[in-house]
């Protein structure tokens, strides 16, 4: 069974700085897709990003952007100019047909002002 | 647009009673699914379907049952309710066919306490 894991439970950054997240997830297939969710305190599961792990560019999204080592089955993100508004519990999520997603245990990350 | 609508927001249930949460979308989807988020974990799959009059079991499928009538809806019902199933249920919905997949579209999730 596909496994994601988060190894960070914790992160805090000052507020305008950078700050990277790391998931690492196992699995035998070669086409999937991999994910990270934003849920702030209201818990609505925000989507930050998502990587075909068939494209070898790494995907951005304005101030998110991952690292997607395909081989080391590593995907990371990365938040630059960091908000107030970026503080949440971030998921790093894994996927394979069916779009049935498996999360990893999340990092709850803290802005500091 | 209201997207993936899920009811009720909370809900207080008593040991061994039953209900069912409710969950429609608007976008016709053709992929729905249920997670359960337990405090400080990621979200667990309950169940899913792929179709009207179609469902499949997911990681955690134990004390739960589902039903897919009509492509809109995807109601999960809590039998003989237990206190290990005190959690925050999320109902997320997706369009899948061939090379084309959307993300999935999570709803704003119900709070389920039982005591």
């Amino acid at each position: 069974a596909q496994t994601v894991t988060q190894s960070q439970p914790e992160m805090s950054v000052q507020e305008a700085e950078t700050v990277t997240l790391s998931c690492t997830y196992d699995t035998s297939e070669s086409d999937y897709y991999l994910f990270w969710y934003k849920q702030p305190p209201s818990r609505q599961m925000i989507l930050v990003i998502r990587q075909e792990a068939y494209k070898q560019q790494n995907a951005t999204e304005n101030r998110f952007s991952v690292n997607f080592q395909k081989a080391a089955k590593s995907f990371s993100l990365k938040i630059s100019d960091s908000q107030l508004g970026d503080a949440a519990m971030y998921f790093c999520a894994y996927c394979k047909g069916a779009q049935k997603l498996v999360f990893g245990q999340g990092t709850r990350l803290t802005i500091n002002p | 647009n209201a997207g993936v609508t899920q009811t009720p927001k909370f809900h207080i249930l008593k040991i061994g009673q039953s209900m069912t949460l409710q969950c429609t979308q608007d976008m016709n989807h053709n992929y729905m699914y249920w997670y359960r988020q337990d405090p400080g974990m990621g979200l667990k799959l309950i169940y899913y379907s792929v179709g009207a009059g179609i469902t499949d079991k997911g990681e955690v499928p134990n004390g739960y049952n589902v039903s897919r009538s009509t492509t809109e809806d995807f109601p999960l019902r809590l039998e003989l309710a237990a206190p290990s199933q005190t959690s925050v249920y999320f109902c997320a919905s997706s369009y899948f066919q061939g090379e084309v997949t959307s993300p999935l579209h999570f709803g704003n999730g119900t709070r389920l306490t039982v005591t």
